[in-house]
């Protein structure tokens, strides 16, 4: 099992462009997460899915857009770019019945 | 709104040191209690949680102590090695299971 994974590892954007970030997981999990890692304020939720075609605004949804068209995938989408969103994208996700969040290896975006 | 706050920010143990971070929450709600841990470009992995019905938890060196009456949680880790240098992270989950709120992050570095 590949467990979390995420695509791309690192990009850089310029103000005003857009991209997606691609979260795939393999336990069959039903919720995914997409978090943001800034220093010293340490991981903040933007979006999240309780199952397929499902979603919903965590913390710090402005900016970012999401889909979950199949179980397996959660996309977090940025329509144009701005500096603010320069940070590490985090992916998780977990079963319904338990608590433990598994998290991807991150994705580096820095938006010039 | 920082709904967890945790510190130090960042904390330095000499090998064989007791390293301990510490987490205040305001929600009353919130009934489960995590710690992430976090090596250098990787991913956050759970370490040890714990639920408000006790007030400390062991694993191995890895202990928490939680204080209801306080809203307090900490993170106590026993002989800390230089393998144990990573940011940590506390949580907490609220009542409705699917969402977990993160503390500001701590940085720990064991010096051989």
């Amino acid at each position: 099992n590949a467990g979390v994974t995420q695509t791309p590892k690192f990009r850089v954007l310029k103000t005003g462009q857009s991209m997606t970030l691609l979260c795939a997981q393999d336990m069959n999990h039903e919720y995914m997460y997409w978090y943001r890692q800034d220093p010293g304020m340490g991981l903040r939720l933007i979006h999240y899915s309780v199952g397929e075609g499902t979603t919903a605004k965590g913390e710090v949804p402005d900016g970012y857009n999401v889909s979950r068209l199949k179980k397996q995938n959660f996309l977090l989408g940025l329509e144009s770019a701005a500096p603010s969103q320069t940070s590490v994208y985090f992916c998780a996700s977990k079963q319904d019945t338990q608590e433990t969040q598994y998290f991807g290896p991150g994705t580096r975006l820095l938006v010039l | 709104q920082q709904q967890v706050k945790q510190s130090p920010q960042s904390l330095i143990v000499q090998k064989g040191g007791i390293s301990i971070i510490n987490c205040a929450y305001e929600n009353t709600a919130f009934d489960y209690f995590p710690w992430y841990q976090q090596f250098p470009g990787k991913g956050p992995a759970l370490l040890i949680a714990i639920r408000p019905d006790v007030s400390e938890k062991k694993e191995g060196r890895f202990t928490i102590s939680f204080n209801k009456s306080a809203k307090q949680f900490s993170l106590h880790i026993m002989d800390s090695q230089p393998g144990d240098s990573a940011t940590y992270f506390c949580a907490a989950r609220g009542t409705s299971g699917s969402r977990l709120t993160f503390g500001e992050g701590t940085q720990l570095t064991v010096n051989p």
